[in-house]
């Protein structure tokens, strides 16, 4: 048990419609951070949030969007979406400053796009 | 051309052989790696980080070389459930994001 928990746990949607994905962080840990994991395809960075902002992004258009909450939970919010986001989406939760330390994940949340 | 590279696969092993998984990095700045394991349709679980002295954990080893830009998993002795995807994974200085390569499965046939 990594204490990362995520909901929901899968999710079907439609082409031009919004979803909300929520992480709850492991106790003492005040940094989340995201990633999309395509099919076949290692996870990919999207962002991370500390102290309620955005503290570093990858290479994903703004449609993908974030918030941190006091309690150090999370959301990604995707807005306008497409077939191509389809994937398993990933929470990991860490504390700032332990840089040595490897990132543990939720067990996501998989998202599916007719 | 990706920051970290492995090759897919699949590897497909008798049980009890000896399987050996590479990957390389293009970042020389990256500071910290790890091999992770990911079973289907799950989440990627850390498997073991990988020092420059290497690293042993009971049937699992690690190696790390720096001049090359090269990092190895060796599974001895395979187990019917050592079957998944194996992650290798880099990260540079701080608090800065995991790097993962696209992964390499395994398969242990009995």
């Amino acid at each position: 048990e990594t204490g990362v928990t995520q909901s929901p746990t899968h999710l079907i949607k439609t082409r031009g419609q919004q979803v909300t994905l929520r992480c709850s962080s492991q106790s003492g840990h005040n940094t989340v951070s995201w990633y999309q994991q395509a099919l076949g395809q290692g996870p990919q960075f999207i962002f991370q949030y500390y102290r309620e902002e955005e503290n570093g992004r990858g290479n994903f258009p703004p449609r993908f969007s974030g918030l941190q909450f006091p309690n150090y939970s999370s959301e990604l919010n995707v807005n306008a979406l497409e077939l191509d986001d389809s994937a398993l989406y990933l929470c990991a939760s860490s504390r700032l400053g332990e840089s040595d330390q490897p990132q543990h994940f939720g067990d996501g949340t998989r998202l599916s796009i007719l | 051309r990706k920051e970290v590279e492995q090759d897919p696969g699949p590897f497909n092993v008798p049980e009890g052989a000896t399987v050996a998984f590479n990957c390389t990095y293009s970042n020389s700045a990256s500071q910290s790696f790890f091999w992770y394991r990911q079973d289907c349709r799950k989440e990627p679980k850390l498997l073991m980080s990988v020092y420059s002295s290497g690293n042993e954990d009971g049937r699992f080893t690690a190696q790390l070389n720096r001049a090359s830009q090269y990092i190895s998993l060796l599974i001895r002795d395979s187990k019917l459930s050592d079957s998944a995807t194996y992650l290798c994974v880099v990260r540079h200085k701080g608090n800065t994001p995991l790097v993962f390569g696209k992964g390499t499965r395994l398969s242990v046939i009995a």
